[in-house]
């Protein structure tokens, strides 16, 4: 079975614009979640997706947004990029029938981003 | 609050020793799942282990070992005859209530030299 994988998995961009990454999960696993990990702040949860629905939502700004499509595929966005929004931005799929559930996450290799 | 505290920010061994990384943890469900993860250079998060809170029980897979407490509120992982390939940052997280989210420390970086 592939694992998660997210595109691009680098990627370059200036003050004010914005970016969309793109992850797509196990197959069969209907749970997406993006994770934000930088050295000071360390793994920060940004929200989750199932079945095309927004589950839960980390402490981020509105400019953090994301989707998810009706094959499970999601997508985040960020807006107005700040030099603190450089980061690796990890996506992770699950299972997760159940919102309180403990199935395990499954993570991809993360999209670095570098905002200039 | 939920709260997962990794207290060693750095560990350094040489290979062939045991090594222990330290997990404690905050929650006020009855219910949480606790997990272990290692995150390689490559940067990609390895799924180790879960444990349920109602399932104490100690397990051991190969080398690794997870000692389950809830009377001190940790779950540590002990890594037997290290190996340079066990080098890597280690994250233990929590995921408890209706948040469908996972709360990580910070993380352990542990090296193993040869």
């Amino acid at each position: 079975k592939a694992g998660v994988t997210q595109t691009p998995r680098y990627l370059i961009k200036t003050r004010g614009q914005q970016v969309t990454l793109s992850c797509s999960p196990i197959s069969g696993h209907r749970s997406v979640s993006w994770y934000q990990q930088t050295p000071g702040q360390g793994l920060q949860f940004l929200f989750e997706y199932f079945s095309e629905t927004q589950r839960n939502k980390g402490n981020f700004p509105g400019r953090f947004s994301g989707r998810q499509f009706s094959n499970s595929r999601s997508e985040m966005n960020v807006s107005t990029l700040e030099l603190g929004d450089s980061a690796l931005y990890l996506c992770a799929s699950s299972l997760a029938g159940r919102l309180a559930g403990g199935d395990e996450q499954f993570f991809g290799p993360g999209t670095r981003l570098t905002v200039l | 609050a939920q709260k997962v505290t990794q207290a060693q920010t750095e560990i350094s061994v040489v290979e062939k020793e045991d090594v222990t990384l330290d997990c404690v943890y905050e929650t006020r469900d009855t219910t949480y799942y606790l997990f272990w993860y290692k995150q390689p250079p490559s940067g990609e998060l390895v799924f180790l282990i879960r444990r349920n809170s109602f399932d104490e029980q100690n397990e051991i897979s190969g080398r690794y070992s997870w000692n389950f407490q809830k009377s001190t509120s940790s779950f540590n992982f002990t890594i037997t005859a290290s190996q340079v390939v066990d080098s890597a940052v280690y994250f233990c997280a929590l995921k408890s209530g209706n948040t469908g989210k996972l709360i990580f420390g910070q993380g352990t970086t542990l090296q193993v030299k040869p």
